[in-house]
């Protein structure tokens, strides 16, 4: 089954404690982005690759590191997360760019105490 | 500056009815919308596309309307069904920019039985 997946899909950490949230799809597609989604503010681009070892940054890329090493997986990763990073974060692919057909993961909602 | 909004943040319409769901853009620039379902919990799927070349785009059970003088996009459902309850949200971008994707904050359409 094509598909978009995240890991893992809750997490509650504490301000400081490095973590990453994994993002995987089959669909060899090119193109990979990461999206935070808050109340309000609809979705905000963070980061994107267009392919491997080629990332650059979205909208709200501040406190968010990203790498592209494999055609398939797109970390995300808060070196040092904050209270604000509290938010549902969404992975999405697309065959070429974002001007095509975007096959959004599940969400991965964290809590950053 | 650039925004991407919806007219209404809620719908409430009863089985079996059309509903229509308004999105203003404020780029001029912009030359491809998208409208996005998202159910509870889940990411967002993509429904329809539509390019500026074009005024209406209809897919299975949806249209998309585009008026480029007012800077303004709709999507009907037709026969609305309980299983379309979900926030819907626009998207707009520049082709050939390097501008991502701008999502408004969606609406939550209700089908009420």
């Amino acid at each position: 089954e094509a598909q978009v997946t995240q890991n893992p899909r809750y997490l509650i950490t504490v301000t400081g404690k490095k973590l990453t949230v994994t993002c995987s799809q089959n669909m060899n597609h090119e193109y990979m982005s990461w999206y935070r989604q808050d109340p309000g503010l609809g979705l905000r681009q963070i980061y994107y690759s267009m392919n491997v070892e080629v990332t650059d940054k979205g909208d709200v890329p501040e406190g968010y590191k990203v790498s592209r090493k494999e055609k398939r997986n797109f970390p995300l990763i808060l070196e040092s997360p904050s209270p604000n990073q509290t938010s549902l974060y969404f992975c999405a692919s697309s065959l070429r760019g974002y001007q095509e057909t975007q096959y959004f993961g599940p969400g991965t909602r964290l809590l950053v105490l | 500056g650039e925004s991407v909004g919806l007219h209404l943040p809620t719908l409430s319409v009863q089985e079996g009815d059309n509903s229509i769901i308004n999105c203003a853009y404020s780029n001029s620039a912009s030359d491809y919308f998208i409208w996005y379902k998202q159910e509870s919990g889940k990411g967002p799927q993509f429904i329809i596309d539509i390019r500026s070349n074009m005024d209406k785009r209809q897919g299975q059970r949806v249209t998309v309307l585009l008026n480029k003088t007012v800077k303004h996009l709709s999507l009907q459902i037709a026969a609305t069904q309980p299983g379309d309850s979900a926030v819907y949200f626009c998207a707009e971008t520049t082709s050939g920019s390097a501008r991502q994707l701008t999502f408004g904050s969606g609406t939550q359409l209700t089908v009420l039985p």
